[in-house]
């Protein structure tokens, strides 16, 4: 199972919107409603930030929200702050002997 | 508060063991699936197995089947990953993190709650 696609650094000023790719393939991201995105600051563990495409947990900002077409899911964060800056990770349930694939992953720089 | 804490990380030599375990605090511990999922140093998140609420399913991702064994303990809110014949591939950063439930429903794809990690070097 290879990993999902992902640019590999995405940047943005404060107050821009920027959107992360996640493409995969019918499998997994193509295949289900299952995909999440993880926000992971240096030396921290990974936080929940999309669920299930489009999905806020509770206490994220609704300045994040996902989106997917076909087979590439999409992060997209608007109103970009400074604390954005970090690595985001796709995810995606498949129909692979390996239930789960995360993405390549992409570093946000707020410029 | 929902916590998590892995430890049991190490230097060890390849084709050598290790247990890892992870303790769970501040929320029903038995009512969720579990994960372990690794990320090598610089480099992106592979999950590695999960284990039922119950103990009755587990499973594997295809790099470690057949060497890696996940366990629970409800009884001791805790977690564990068995790990042998281990290969310098296996040097990760190894989290534990709780399958994402809200409302009574459970997503099968998202992990809410993660731990701190611990390191596991395989290299001789």
């Amino acid at each position: 199972q290879s990993a999902l696609t992902q640019p590999a650094s995405v940047s943005g000023s404060p107050g821009q919107s920027i959107t992360i790719s996640c493409t995969g393939t019918s499998s997994d991201v193509g295949g289900y409603n299952y995909v999440s995105w993880y926000q992971q600051h240096p030396g921290k563990a990974p936080k929940l930030m999309i669920y299930e495409v489009s999905n806020r947990p509770s206490g994220v900002s609704n300045r994040f929200s996902g989106s997917k077409s076909g087979n590439t899911a999409s992060l997209t964060i608007s109103g970009l702050q400074a604390e954005d800056e970090a690595d985001y990770y796709c995810s995606s349930y498949t129909s692979s002997s390996t239930p789960y694939v995360f993405g390549t992953g992409t570093e946000v720089t707020v410029l | 508060q929902v916590q998590l804490v892995e430890s049991g990380g190490n230097l060890v030599k390849p084709g050598g063991s290790l247990r890892l375990s992870c303790a769970a605090s501040g929320f029903t511990f038995s009512d969720y699936y579990m994960n372990w999922i690794r990320q090598a140093p610089g480099k992106g998140l592979e999950w590695v197995s999960y284990i039922s609420s119950s103990n009755t399913y587990t499973n594997y991702a295809d790099s470690v089947k057949g060497r890696f064994t996940i366990s629970r303990d409800n009884a001791k809110n805790s977690l564990y990953l068995q790990m042998n014949s281990l290969r310098a591939e296996d040097t990760a950063v190894y989290y534990c993190a709780r399958r994402y439930c809200s409302g009574g429903s459970c997503s099968p794809d998202a992990f809410d709650i993660w731990g701190q990690g611990t390191m596991v070097t395989v290299s001789s």
